[in-house]
């Protein structure tokens, strides 16, 4: 079964705007939180990852939030530009073990 | 580039068949890991090896099946082939087996089966 789900499958955004890609988990043994991005015709990489000891991390545009008590955690972009339109993976595992996916998310910034 | 080399790029093959997906990972990484993306499934996390040795199993089929070679290239061989195999084929590796070694993955083998 999926043990990461994420929302929403699609979302458009106009440039300047805000992104919000929202996952949940099931597996409190989970310890791990990272974001993929991917291009068509490429394969998945990294974007920033969190670990649930803190309850934000921001790397630039791209912010994560986290929620341990609610076993949900998200992606924020701000200032979303056309050149973030991609699929963003959100993922979650035990250190050292596979990640385990979302579905995925199609994110289509609009000039 | 992700340092992460898989060939073929693309392969078409008929159903019943039998097929190998080669990996070579990022120098010096010594896990590496097979997912299958199809689009109502996602990224299926399918098998992990670490050093050659085989670490985790996920969602792979039976007739499926991997191995680690002491250069650290990976092969996944997936035979009796359904129509239902056909997906992108990732591998992806990382140094070791800890929350700070990212996985970099390759950019896939897309299968057809036809």
């Amino acid at each position: 079964q999926q043990q990461v789900k994420q929302s929403p499958q699609s979302l458009i955004v106009q440039k300047g705007g805000i992104s919000i890609i929202n996952c949940a988990y099931e597996n409190t043994a989970f310890d791990y939180f990272p974001w993929y991005q991917q291009f068509p015709g490429k394969g998945p990489a990294l974007l920033i990852a969190i670990r649930p000891d803190v309850s934000e991390k921001k790397e630039g545009r791209f912010t994560i939030s986290f929620n341990k008590s609610a076993k949900q955690f998200s992606l924020h972009i701000m200032d979303s530009q056309p050149g973030d339109s991609a699929t963003y993976f959100c993922a979650a595992s035990r250190s050292g073990y596979a990640l385990n996916f979302g579905k995925g998310t199609s994110l289509l910034v609009t000039p | 580039d992700s340092g992460v080399t898989q060939t073929p790029k693309h392969l078409i093959t008929a159903t019943g068949q039998r097929v190998t997906l080669r990996c070579s990972p990022r120098s010096g990484d010594l896990s590496v890991y097979w997912y299958q993306q199809s689009l109502d499934q996602g990224l299926q996390f399918l098998i992990q090896y670490y050093n050659g040795e085989e670490r985790a199993k996920g969602n792979i089929l039976e007739r499926f099946s991997a191995q680690q070679f002491p250069d650290l290239h990976s092969e996944l061989n997936l035979s009796s082939l359904e129509l239902g195999d056909s997906a992108l084929y990732f591998c992806a590796s990382s140094l070791r087996v800890a929350y700070n070694s990212p996985l970099h993955f390759g950019n896939g083998t897309r299968l057809t089966v036809t």
